[in-house]
């Protein structure tokens, strides 16, 4: 069973608008969540992460929603760029030593 | 570089015959992880290296997947008898242990089974 689920397998933005990604979770336990962006022929790279004491998170253009109660976290990217057309990979884990739990991820095309 | 490191950057095998996969974490990382990210699919968890503790291989698919560790650094991916099924992606990543969640990946090995 998937824990982590990333409904949208790709999205469509305009430059200079908003991109919102979502991402659902099923284990309760979980309570630290990040997000990584991956180019084509890269690794994905670490770009933001939430615990679950928070409900907030920003940095830059970046910022993750925490909403504990309907198990579900989104990315919003604002203003939204080319150079932002990437796969995000939404990705959980527990308090204890296990591994992170990714998404299928959801490719994001913004357009100039 | 200063990154992780993976080579070879792409394989192609026979089915039924066996590769190695090698993963160069950074420098001072002590926990190495080792994903498959086949067509369409998210981050699949293999197995994770944490200093000198034992492995934890839960998510290795079958006995024909194996990993070691050596020296406590670098990492080889064996995969025996090679399938079809076995074509994708294979990330490592590493962190410190007191950051296990920012892991740093590697740009992988693509491995295609003809």
């Amino acid at each position: 069973d998937q824990q982590v689920k990333q409904n949208s397998p790709s999205l469509s933005v305009q430059e200079g608008r908003i991109s919102i990604l979502n991402c659902d979770y099923t284990n309760s336990m979980f309570d630290y969540f990040l997000w990584y962006k991956k180019y084509p022929a890269e690794g994905p790279t670490f770009l933001i992460s939430i615990s679950s004491i928070k409900d907030k998170n920003e940095d830059g253009r970046f910022t993750v929603f925490l909403n504990k109660s309907a198990k579900h976290l989104s990315l919003h990217i604002v203003p939204s760029q080319p150079g932002d057309s990437a796969v995000y990979f939404c990705a959980a884990r527990d308090s204890g030593n296990t591994p992170l739990v990714f998404g299928k991820g959801t490719r994001l095309s913004v357009i100039a | 570089g200063a990154g992780v490191s993976q080579s070879p950057s792409n394989k192609v095998t026979e089915k039924g015959k066996d590769v190695e996969l090698r993963c160069d974490p950074i420098s001072g990382h002590t926990a190495l992880y080792w994903y498959r990210q086949s067509l369409g699919q998210g981050l699949e968890f293999l197995i994770y290296f944490q200093g000198n503790s034992a492995p934890d291989k839960s998510g290795l698919p079958s006995d024909r997947f194996s990993a070691e560790r050596t020296g406590g650094s670098v990492s080889t991916l064996t995969i025996q008898r090679t399938q079809q099924e076995d074509s994708a992606v294979y990330l490592c990543a590493s962190s410190l242990e007191k950051q296990k969640n920012i892991q740093y990946f590697g740009a992988g090995t693509r491995l295609s089974v003809l």
